[in-house]
């Protein structure tokens, strides 16, 4: 069955730390897609990534990277010299195939606190 | 371009009220979500659309929600009656792929947060 958990409910950093999210998921496919939204206090869900279960090269982009490795099926985002602006509530995704198409399921999110 | 439009942002009815939400996705983006956030939770979706055709309603609380896509682009939720536990924002979302996708991206709108006394 489709699951994702992110384990670490609320974290909070000082400025310029560094920072990482952990993801969990469990998943009976070998086809399947790996996702990060950030949720800003305005409400929004914003798409970070997406990546699918053929592709373990982590990204990099700017001060975000993202680290996938299908053994410890583990999908983990880290912020380099967090800043204030990314207070915000991260959720991990799992889209994999389903009746229908793609089901897509959210963890419960992670909600980050970066202090000036 | 716009995003995903949503409307009422807020709503406040009493138990055994019905209460609607529209959504207006991107344009050309064929799929639709609808999706229910509790509280210190992530969404979970409710139904999805292609084009006019609901293909997943497997989590829609078919005795009390409802739901339609005509001709494909705006969209309408509707609780009739809500409960007490129906409190939540009810997000909408939209993508753009092939049938049987919902491993696009999805681009949400800002939600509609529900209260119901």
């Amino acid at each position: 069955a489709q699951k994702v958990t992110q384990a670490q409910t609320e974290i909070s950093v000082v400025e310029k730390e560094d920072v990482t999210l952990d993801c969990v998921y469990e998943t009976r496919d070998t086809t399947y897609y790996l996702f990060w939204y950030k949720q800003p206090p305005s409400g929004e869900l914003v798409f970070l990534i997406r990546r699918n279960s053929f592709d373990e090269q982590n990204e990099i982009s700017g001060r975000y990277s993202w680290n996938f490795q299908k053994s410890t099926s583990s999908f983990n985002f880290t912020i380099t010299a967090s800043q204030v602006v990314d207070s915000a509530v991260y959720f991990c995704a799992l889209s994999e195939a389903n009746t229908g198409g793609f089901k897509t399921i959210f963890g419960a999110g992670t909600r980050l606190f970066v202090k000036a | 371009e716009a995003g995903v439009v949503q409307s009422p942002r807020y709503k406040i009815i009493e138990k055994k009220q019905p209460v609607a939400f529209w959504c207006n996705p991107i344009s050309g983006h064929n799929t639709l979500y609808w999706y229910r956030q509790n509280l210190g939770q992530g969404p979970e979706l409710l139904i999805r659309y292609e084009n006019e055709e609901a293909v997943d309603d497997s989590q829609l609380p078919k005795d009390r929600f409802s739901a339609e896509r005509l001709k494909g682009v705006d969209s309408t939720l509707k609780i009739q009656p809500a409960e007490l536990g129906d409190s939540a924002v009810y997000l909408c979302a939209s993508s753009f792929g092939l049938a049987g996708g919902s491993y696009n991206e999805q681009f949400f709108g800002p939600g509609t947060r529900l209260t119901v006394l």
